[in-house]
């Protein structure tokens, strides 16, 4: 089965820098590829997702890029906020499976 | 459009009982998913049901079931509750697939419920 491994698991940055976030996938026929935050007390929300026939899409300060040679893909946040501090997850689905396999998370800490 | 709805939020159990969970999705979605959440193992993949039938089941141990009903709310049950069941159980719904793009539809959490187990 598809397995996803994510880096960091805690990324700590000031206000305004950026925050990436990287994942690994190992099945290459994964092609769907959702990102989610997750904040305290609640459910992990989409914020972004990209299909395996893009290399990158963007929305407003939250870009994402796919390199489907190297099965990876990664989150990009410009200009971060306190409001920005969550968890964040990556997940991969298969084309042979409707259900994603989600990374283990990153803690993202914007400093005021 | 109300979003996924879990209730209870939160939930304590004792060891030995048994606990049921329901999900009501969002208006029109059919396909019904169920996570487990600890700090250890992330988020993994209970069950899945689509028109009141599981469609895939993740690696979990029998005490674990669920079910759907024709209205999509689904319900999980978990029996013998043991220590380690404490977490956040997530449901997700997913829309209708389109035919373009099968598979690609994200799937919207609702807020868990907490169960902890004494």
């Amino acid at each position: 089965g598809e397995n996803v491994e994510q880096h960091p698991s805690t990324l700590s940055v000031q206000e305004g820098d950026s925050a990436v976030i990287k994942c690994t996938y190992s099945d290459s026929a994964s092609n769907y590829f959702p990102w989610y935050k997750q904040e305290l007390g609640k459910g992990p929300q989409l914020i972004i997702d990209i299909r395996s026939n893009v290399g990158e899409k963007k929305d407003q300060r939250i870009a994402v890029t796919l390199n489907k040679t190297a099965k990876h893909f990664s989150l990009h946040i410009t200009e971060t906020q306190p409001e920005d501090s969550a968890v964040y997850f990556c997940a991969a689905r298969s084309g042979g499976s409707y259900i994603p396999t989600f990374g283990r998370g990153t803690s993202l800490i914007v400093h005021p | 459009k109300a979003g996924v709805t879990q209730t209870p939020r939160y939930l304590i159990k004792t060891r030995g009982q048994q606990v049921t969970l329901s999900c009501s999705p969002i208006s029109g979605h059919r396909s019904v998913s169920w996570y487990q959440q600890t700090p250890g193992q992330g988020l993994q993949f209970l069950f899945e049901y689509f028109s009141e039938t599981q469609r895939n089941k993740g690696n979990f141990p029998g005490r674990f079931s669920g079910r759907q009903f024709s209205n999509s709310r689904s319900e999980m049950n978990v029996s013998t509750l043991e220590l380690g069941d404490s977490a956040l159980y997530l449901c997700a719904s997913r829309p209708p697939f389109r035919t373009r793009y099968i598979g690609h539809q994200p799937q919207h959490f609702g807020d868990g419920t907490r169960l902890s187990i004494l």
